[in-house]
């Protein structure tokens, strides 16, 4: 199974605004609502920060978006903090009940 | 509070076996289905498997046919047999369960336990 592809990496100034986008196939992103979204710092586990194309499990601050159009799924993280300086990653369902996960984008909060 | 706690991995010879655990507690785990996600050093995530509630199994189609992935219910645990090891199966291997809200995302990951396939 493919990767989705993400960019390697993305950067935004403190209380700034990023987008990382995340693009896939008719076979997962284009078909099903079920993109999620998942934060990793160093040496950690990863976190949910957005299920289902859009939707924040609690706890999750609402700085965090998710959206998609077409074959590309897309998180929005405004009011960039310190904090949010991590790795993150999309994942999507896809036919034949499997999961992929994209590459992963390094967001640096500078 | 839910937590999952993965066990088994250690360093293991290419062409050999390992079987990972994940002890599961804070929620009804015969509820949920289950997942496993490995991360080699300095990559992303990949996926792995899954059982669903009803004990059937998928696979990524880079390990169908050397893992296995089963769970006990009345142990509250998840397991994956691997077999046929080979240096690019090194990786921090992590249990993860499907999301309470939704049954496609990864709500509770453990914290992993590494793999080391190598001579």
């Amino acid at each position: 199974q493919s990767a989705l592809t993400q960019p390697a990496s993305v950067s935004g100034s403190l209380g700034q605004s990023i987008t990382i986008s995340c693009t896939g196939t008719s076979s997962d992103i284009g078909t099903y609502k079920y993109v999620s979204w998942y934060q990793q710092h160093p040496g950690k586990a990863p976190k949910i920060m957005i299920f289902d194309v859009s939707y924040r499990p609690p706890g999750i601050s609402d700085r965090f978006s998710g959206s998609k159009s077409g074959n590309t799924a897309s998180l929005t993280i405004s009011g960039l903090q310190a904090e949010d300086e991590a790795d993150y990653y999309c994942s999507s369902y896809k036919s034949g009940i499997t999961w992929v996960f994209g590459g992963g984008t390094t967001l640096t909060v500078l | 509070e839910v937590q999952l706690v993965e066990s088994g991995g250690g360093l293991v010879q290419p062409g050999g076996s390992l079987r990972l655990s994940c002890a599961a507690s804070g929620f009804t785990f015969r509820t949920y289905d289950m997942h496993w996600v490995r991360q080699a050093p300095g990559k992303g995530l990949e996926w792995v498997a899954c059982v669903r509630t009803g004990g059937d199994p998928h696979y990524s189609d880079s390990v169908k046919g050397r893992f296995t992935i089963s769970r006990d219910n009345g142990k509250s645990s998840l397991y994956l047999q691997m077999n046929s090891l080979r240096a690019g199966d090194t990786a921090v291997y992590y249990c993860a369960r499907a999301g309470s809200s939704g049954w496609y995302s990864l709500d509770h990951w453990g914290q992993g336990t590494l793999v080391t396939v190598s001579s």
